[in-house]
C-alpha cells in the first residue's frame, strides 16, 4: 500500500532508547493540541493531548510538554519499541469549531 | 472514543468520474470533517461536514469538487467529483464532540485516478 512519510524529516532511534520528536506552532492564540501516529496503510490514531493551560501531560510512556512562550510542542516516548515505528503529527486546534491545523511530521524509525 | 469506518478503502478510478466515499461513525458525534493526504504530506482540511446543513469548506476547496453530505449524527459522504490525476491521495475523515476536543479519524480511503 501506500507508504506515509516518504518526505518527512526522519529520527532514527535505537531499541530502548527515548524520543523526542518536536513540532512549531504559529497561533499564539491556539488553545489544544494533540499528538496523532500514523502507520503505514492506517488512519492517524491519538496519543495524547495537552490544553493550553497546562505545560504538560503524561500517558503511558508518553509525555507531551507545551512551551507557549516559544510555540513549542513536543512528545517524548520512552523506551521506545519496533512497535513506535510510524509517522508522528502534532496538531493544533487554531479557531472555533474544533478545526485542526496538522505539522508537517516526522518519521520515527526504531532500530533493533 | 469513537470508532470509525470508511469505504472503499482504496479504489483506482478513470479521470473525469466522481468517486463517493462514506464515513460511519460508532457514536452520535458533534462534528465530522474531512480530510486530504498527499502521498509523503501531512493532513490538509477539505470541509467541516454540518449535519442538516451545507459544508463549511476550506480555503482552495470548493463544493462543486468535493460535495459533501451529512445526513444525520453518525454519517457522512464526500464526493470527489470528475476526477484528474492530482486527485491521487487519502482521503480521511475525523470525528469528535467540538470544543476543541479529541478528533477520531477512520482508515481512510486510498484513491488513485488514472
Amino acid at each position: 500500500g501506500e507508504s506515509v512519510g516518504l518526505h518527512l524529516p526522519t529520527l532514527s532511534v535505537q531499541e530502548g532508547d527515548n524520543s523526542i520528536i518536536n513540532c512549531a506552532y504559529s497561533n499564539s492564540a491556539s488553545d489544544y493540541f494533540i499528538w496523532y501516529k500514523q502507520e503505514s496503510g492506517k488512519g492517524p490514531q491519538f496519543i495524547i493531548d495537552i490544553r493550553s493551560n497546562m505545560d504538560k501531560r503524561q500517558g503511558q510512556r508518553v509525555t507531551v510538554l507545551l512551551n507557549k512562550t516559544v510555540k513549542h510542542l513536543s512528545l517524548q516516548i520512552a523506551a521506545t519499541q519496533p512497535g513506535d515505528s510510524a509517522v508522528y503529527f502534532c496538531a493544533e486546534n487554531r479557531a472555533a469549531g474544533n478545526k485542526l491545523t496538522f505539522g508537517g511530521g516526522t518519521r520515527v524509525l526504531v532500530k533493533p | 472514543s469513537a470508532v470509525i469506518s470508511q469505504k472503499p478503502s482504496r479504489d483506482i478510478c478513470q479521470r473525469g468520474t466522481s468517486l463517493t466515499i462514506q464515513c460511519q461513525v460508532d457514536s452520535q458525534v458533534t462534528m465530522m470533517f474531512w480530510y486530504r493526504q498527499q502521498p509523503g504530506q501531512s493532513l490538509t482540511l477539505i470541509a467541516t461536514a454540518n449535519q442538516g446543513s451545507e459544508a463549511t469548506y476550506e480555503s482552495g476547496f470548493v463544493i462543486d469538487k468535493f460535495p459533501i453530505s451529512r445526513p444525520n449524527l453518525t454519517f457522512s459522504t464526500l464526493t470527489v467529483s470528475n476526477m484528474s490525476p492530482e486527485d491521487s491521495s487519502i482521503y480521511l475523515c475525523s470525528a469528535g464532540q467540538g470544543g476543541p476536543d479529541t478528533q477520531y479519524f477512520g482508515p481512510g480511503t486510498r484513491l488513485t485516478v488514472l
